[in-house]
């Protein structure tokens, strides 16, 4: 059981919006804790696609965005394509454990 | 562009201590902006933080791998290293090593990843 909650699957049609939730705590996101995103392909290292909260690297289409409130942060993909099909992870700090860590991953499906 | 690799000793015997080492291209292990990472994925799994270390030195670990593990950096040779004591099986994983930026602490830049099997 992660610290940072996560939906295992989400799942939409090409040019749907989905979003992938991270759901954490007062000692991590709710303490305002930046939180990360990773986008990742099977037997691939994961890459950063948002970063503190909200910001994407130079590279990231815009079709990939972020936002926090509480205890919660969501990744959101409009226009889905078939390529987005991978693994997310969030990714915080929390003060109780004094360490960072990553939420378990939820596998995104394009149908 | 930075560029990490990690060593590769592919195959560790139960008891025995697994060493990594990272190298560092591209860029300098002490610039002050970054920290030197390394978190592994089990197989089929999630990622998990095993820790991460400045270029002075400081380091900060997970506190479910702490009594285990050492991180190390040499400045000099732009690398830095992993030991994990006493491994079993549990530890077979596919080890990243990477650079996470100090403010945030995220990742942004990761080396290819190698799978380190803990076996007799």
């Amino acid at each position: 059981q992660s610290v940072l909650t996560q939906p295992p699957s989400v799942s939409g049609a090409p040019g749907q919006r989905v979003t992938i939730s991270c759901t954490g705590s007062s000692s991590n996101i709710g303490a305002g804790y930046d939180v990360h995103w990773y986008q990742q392909f099977p037997g691939t290292a994961p890459k950063l696609l948002i970063y503190a909260n909200n910001n994407r690297p130079s590279g990231v289409p815009e079709r990939f965005s972020g936002s926090k409130s509480g205890t919660s942060a969501s990744l959101a993909i409009t226009g889905l394509q078939a390529e987005d099909e991978a693994d997310y992870y969030c990714q915080s700090y929390d003060s109780s454990l004094s360490a960072s860590l990553f939420g378990g991953g939820t596998k995104l499906t394009v149908l | 562009q930075v560029q990490l690799q990690e060593s590769a000793p592919g195959l560790v015997k139960p008891s025995q201590t697994l060493s990594l080492t990272c190298i560092v291209s591209g860029g300098s292990i002490s610039s002050g902006y970054y920290y030197w990472s390394w978190i592994r994925q089990h197989p089929g799994k999630g990622l998990e933080w095993i820790g991460y270390i400045y270029h002075s030195g400081n380091s900060y670990y997970n506190p479910s791998l702490k009594s285990r593990v050492t991180l190390s950096v040499d400045t000099s040779k732009n690398q830095f290293s992993l030991k994990l004591s006493s491994v079993t099986a549990a530890d077979t994983a596919v080890y990243y090593c990477a650079r996470a930026m100090v403010r945030g602490i995220a990742v942004d830049s990761w080396g290819q990843g190698t799978l380190v099997t803990v076996s007799s």
